[in-house]
């Protein structure tokens, strides 16, 4: 079975450079999130979507973090203009239902902001 | 979640023995709990998940033990092997609620 998938795996950019990544969730699945991961601070919810709508950003670390989820199979998570201090694993994961099931997590990206 | 930092806790078997991962939460209205296992350069695998209104639940090769009392949750791995070292995280929810609140997670090393 085809699991959440992520792309691109690696991204080396220099700062100030717009940042995209991309997640598709596994089908049928309406719960999106995404996730950071640090050493430092461990896993991070940024964002989650329910039916395709963002219900809770509250943990978009500023205005220059957004993400969209245009369908139920695709969504995005922008970074513009990016700094040192995003570099990170970012994780996307999707759910068959809100709560009481499991979030499967994609492979992540490794971002590198030099 | 919680930070994972510089200080995760470790755990060395070797192979073949069981394993026992331990993980206590803090908040005694949760009532989902799921545990997951993180090799190095992926994302958290979900391996088992069990709610409140059970004490044990069995998969291939691990149980997972809830101990409501104690809010104590862990996960013993039998027959250990290679393949299983990583990172294992215990995640706990309450409700409909769907944020995770994640453990600390501990470093799972099996010795060949």
């Amino acid at each position: 079975d085809a699991g959440v998938i992520q792309s691109p795996r690696h991204e080396v950019t220099e700062m100030g450079q717009e940042v995209t990544l991309r997640c598709k969730p596994i089908s049928g699945h309406n719960s999106l999130f995404w996730y950071r991961q640090t050493m430092m601070r461990g896993l991070e919810l940024l964002i989650y979507f329910n039916n395709n709508v963002p219900i809770d950003d509250s943990g978009m670390p500023e205005d220059r973090f957004s993400a969209k989820m245009p369908n139920a199979s695709f969504s995005t998570l922008k970074i513009q203009p990016s700094e040192p201090r995003d570099s990170a694993v970012y994780f996307c994961a999707s759910s068959l239902v809100q709560g009481q099931e499991p979030q499967h997590f994609g492979d992540g990206t490794r971002l590198s902001i030099l | 979640g919680e930070s994972v930092g510089l200080h995760l806790p470790t755990l060395s078997v070797q192979e073949g023995d069981n394993s026992i991962i331990n993980c206590a939460y803090s908040n005694s209205a949760s009532d989902y709990f799921i545990w997951y296992k993180q090799e190095s350069g992926k994302g958290p695998q979900f391996i088992i998940d069990i709610r409140s209104n059970m004490d044990k639940r069995q998969g291939q090769r691990v149980t997972v033990l809830l101990n409501k009392t104690v809010k104590h949750l862990s996960l013993q791995i039998a027959a250990t092997q290679p393949g299983d070292s990583a990172v294992y995280f215990c995640a706990e929810n309450i409700g409909s609620n769907y944020k995770l609140t994640f453990g600390k997670g501990t470093l799972l090393t099996v010795n060949p």
